[in-house]
């Protein structure tokens, strides 16, 4: 089983800073998945990436797929208090399609305003 | 649209109990999921469906559970009998086939006394 590092477990910052959070592994991953899940809910997808080296925006989050697929992270700018939830990553392993995710325990992310 | 449907929300039972879990995929989606989370161990993938045949239970922990899919709408998770490690939250979630994106239920939170 490949296994997901993720950093920070916690963070907890004021509005307005910027943060980094990573998602490190020892394997390499066809593509690389980033959630978001708010307390009682399940998990929602922000993006996929799938090519090393592949930089992704939405709005104030980017994302970066490592070159060797090995690791990502999701960079947070002029954080809100709307960003706060658990970050997941999930890496889809070579050859075994979408359906063989491992997920990371998560980044707990407290946006304080 | 509505999302992954999972029910019941809360579920306390009693050590020795059976418990049944049900979820309801989105229309469409030929691929459902079984997941648990819990702060251990995080999200794990116990089993999935491609058109409801189950096509990997590996994740599945021991004979107590079960899953079924008897048609393209509807299926369900049972511990019996269920012990108090089986707490954790359970999410269902679906997908449409190549698409690699996992839409998850709201969960059901289990705890075993």
């Amino acid at each position: 089983t490949q296994l997901l590092e993720q950093s920070p477990q916690f963070l907890s910052i004021q509005e307005g800073e910027n943060l980094t959070v990573y998602c490190n592994s020892s394997s390499v991953f066809s593509s690389l998945q980033w959630y978001r899940q708010e307390p009682g809910e399940g998990p929602v997808l922000l993006v996929t990436v799938v090519t090393g080296g592949e930089v992704k925006k939405l709005k104030r989050l980017t994302f970066q797929f490592g070159d060797a697929r090995k690791d990502s992270s999701l960079h947070i700018t002029a954080a809100q208090p709307g960003d706060t939830g658990l970050y997941l990553c999930a890496g889809a392993q070579p050859g075994a399609g979408s359906y063989q995710l491992t997920f990371g325990k998560g980044t707990k992310l407290s946006v304080i305003p | 649209d509505a999302g992954v449907i999972q029910s019941p929300r809360h579920e306390v039972t009693e050590m020795g109990q059976e418990v049944t879990l049900r979820c309801k995929p989105i229309s469409g989606h030929d691929y459902l999921f079984w997941y648990r989370q819990t702060m251990m161990r995080g999200l794990e993938l116990l089993i999935y469906f491609n058109n409801n045949v189950p096509i990997d239970d590996s994740g599945m922990p021991e004979d107590r559970f079960s899953a079924k899919m008897p048609n393209a709408s509807f299926s369900n998770l049972k511990i019996q009998p269920s012990e108090p490690r089986d707490s954790a939250v359970y999410f269902c979630a679906s997908d449409s086939g190549g698409a690699g994106e996992l839409f998850f239920g709201e969960g059901s939170r289990l705890t075993v006394l």
